[in-house]
C-alpha cells in the first residue's frame, strides 16, 4: 500500500459525459501527479500540481482539468468523454521538495470505460 | 523531444538471472527510475539512478551510464511473482519534475 488513495476503482459511463476522478496524496506529500494509461501505450503524463499550484502539464487535452485543494486531495475532470478516453488513470504523489530524488508514489487507479 | 527505449516483451525461468535494457534520449537528465508493473495495478517505485553506476536493493540492482544513456534493471533469482511489466522512467529537464516513462518490459517468469 502507497498510502496515496483513488475514487472511485471503477467508473462507466457513456460518450458525452463528464466524471471526476479524486486522489488523496500520502501524508506529507505536497506533489500530486495525473497519469493515462491506455493498453498500447505507456503511462502518459497528463499534469502536476504542487501545494495547490499547477506546476507540470504534459499531454493533457483541453476537455480535461485537474486541481489540488487546499487540504491537498485533487481531482481529475474529465468532460464531453469520448470511446478512446478509457483508460487508467493513476494519481501518484511525491514529497515534491528536492526535484531530482523526488519520488513518485502511485495511487491503485481509476478504471475509466466510456461505452 | 524525449525518446526512452524497452524491449517490448521477455521471458526467463524461475531462478534465473534476466536484465532489461533501457536506453534513453533525452533533451536533459537528472536522474532514471524503474518501476514494477503488475497488470492492472498500480506501478511500484525499484530503484533510482542519478550517478553511474551500480546500485544493488536485495535482488534488484540497477545500473546507469548517462554517457551512453543505458540503463539496465538485473533481477536474480527470479520468482513466479516477478513476471510483470518493468517500467522505465527519466527525469529531465532542470527544475522539472515530469517522469517520462518508457512503455514498458512485460516479463514473464516460467517454471
Amino acid at each position: 500500500d502507497s498510502g496515496v488513495t483513488q475514487t472511485p476503482k471503477h467508473l462507466i459511463t457513456a460518450t458525452g459525459q463528464r466524471v471526476t476522478l479524486r486522489c488523496s496524496p500520502r501524508s506529507g506529500d505536497l506533489s500530486v501527479y495525473w497519469y493515462q494509461q491506455s493498453l498500447d501505450q505507456g503511462l502518459q503524463f497528463l499534469i502536476q500540481y504542487y501545494n495547490g499550484e499547477e506546476r507540470a502539464k504534459g499531454n493533457i487535452l483541453e476537455r480535461f482539468s485537474a486541481q489540488q485543494f487546499p487540504d491537498l486531495h485533487s481531482e481529475l475532470n474529465l468532460s464531453s468523454l469520448e470511446l478512446g478516453d478509457s483508460a487508467l488513470y493513476f494519481c501518484a504523489s511525491s514529497a515534491g521538495t528536492s526535484g531530482v530524488s523526488d519520488t513518485q508514489y502511485f495511487g491503485p487507479g481509476t478504471r475509466l470505460t466510456v461505452l | 523531444g524525449q525518446n526512452i527505449d524497452q524491449p517490448t516483451e521477455m521471458t526467463a525461468t524461475e531462478g534465473a538471472i534476466v536484465q532489461i535494457n533501457c536506453t534513453y534520449q533525452t533533451s536533459g537528465f537528472n536522474g532514471l527510475f524503474w518501476y514494477q508493473q503488475h497488470a492492472g495495478e498500480a506501478p511500484t517505485f525499484l530503484s533510482y539512478n542519478v550517478l553511474d553506476g551500480l546500485e544493488e536493493k536485495g535482488r534488484f540492482s540497477s545500473f546507469l551510464s548517462r554517457s551512453k544513456g543505458y540503463s539496465y534493471l538485473l533481477l536474480k533469482e527470479l520468482q513466479m511473482k516477478d513476471s510483470a511489466s518493468y517500467l522505465c522512467a527519466v527525469y529531465s529537464g532542470a527544475g522539472s519534475y515530469q517522469l517520462t516513462f518508457g512503455k514498458g518490459t512485460k516479463l514473464s517468469v516460467i517454471p
